[in-house]
């Protein structure tokens, strides 16, 4: 089955400051990549996604790159801020399931 | 639009009893829906895909006869928890995809089970 790996597993950032969050995935047949936010207790919230066809996909202060050669992907979101801080999960989807990452633990700092 | 609802948000039950989880699309249909369990500060790990008037297909590892799966419309689903033991205790989230898409999963809210 597929299998994707999320690096960090926690990331603190000062208020403004960028913060990354990258995601490697094994089955080249995966065609769909979400990534969530959640917060505790809370169902997973949809951040943004992007598609197999598509290398880059940008939403305000948030964007995500897909290397489908390289088999990863990554979130970046810009201009911190305090409510940004959640968990984030990458995942992928292949033949309708969704596989997910560990998880990132984003504290940002005001 | 694309609600999912859970009931009960959060349920206790003594160790041996069993326990239903219920899964509602509220403003579309869902020929598919998801099963998942979360750990405390772990990640998302599907339990089973239920198709609507079929049987469900479990991930490997997850007892079929322990996690009841029971699709019956194209809005509801149900997982039963059978002789439910503390190991069991986690957070349960289902989604479900619209009927016609296959692409974003729409989550409901969860379901705290806690078994004592």
């Amino acid at each position: 089955g597929e299998n994707v790996e999320q690096h960090p597993s926690t990331l603190s950032v000062q208020e403004g400051d960028s913060a990354v969050i990258k995601c490697t995935y094994s089955d080249s047949a995966s065609n769909y990549f979400p990534w969530y936010k959640q917060e505790l207790g809370k169902r997973p919230q949809l951040i943004i996604d992007i598609r197999s066809n598509v290398g880059e996909k940008k939403d305000q202060r948030i964007a995500v790159t897909l290397n489908k050669t390289a088999k990863h992907f990554s979130l970046h979101i810009t201009e911190t801020q305090p409510e940004d801080s959640a968990v984030y999960f990458c995942a992928a989807r292949r033949d309708y399931k969704l596989s997910f990452g560990a998880g990132t633990t984003v504290t940002v700092r005001a | 639009g694309a609600v999912v609802s859970q009931h009960p948000s959060w349920v206790i039950c003594k160790s041996g009893t069993s326990v239903k989880i219920e899964c509602r699309s509220l403003d579309f249909q869902a020929t598919t829906m998801f099963w998942y369990r979360q750990f405390p500060k772990q990640s998302l790990m599907l339990m089973a895909t239920s198709n609507e008037g079929s049987k469900a297909t479990y991930e490997q590892g997850v007892e079929k006869d322990k996690f009841l799966i029971n699709h019956a419309s194209l809005t509801l689903s149900t997982l039963t928890v059978t002789s439910a033991h503390p190991e069991d205790s986690s957070f349960y989230i289902c989604s479900a995809t619209r009927t016609g898409e296959g692409y974003e999963q729409y989550f409901g809210p969860g379901t705290r089970l806690t078994v004592t």
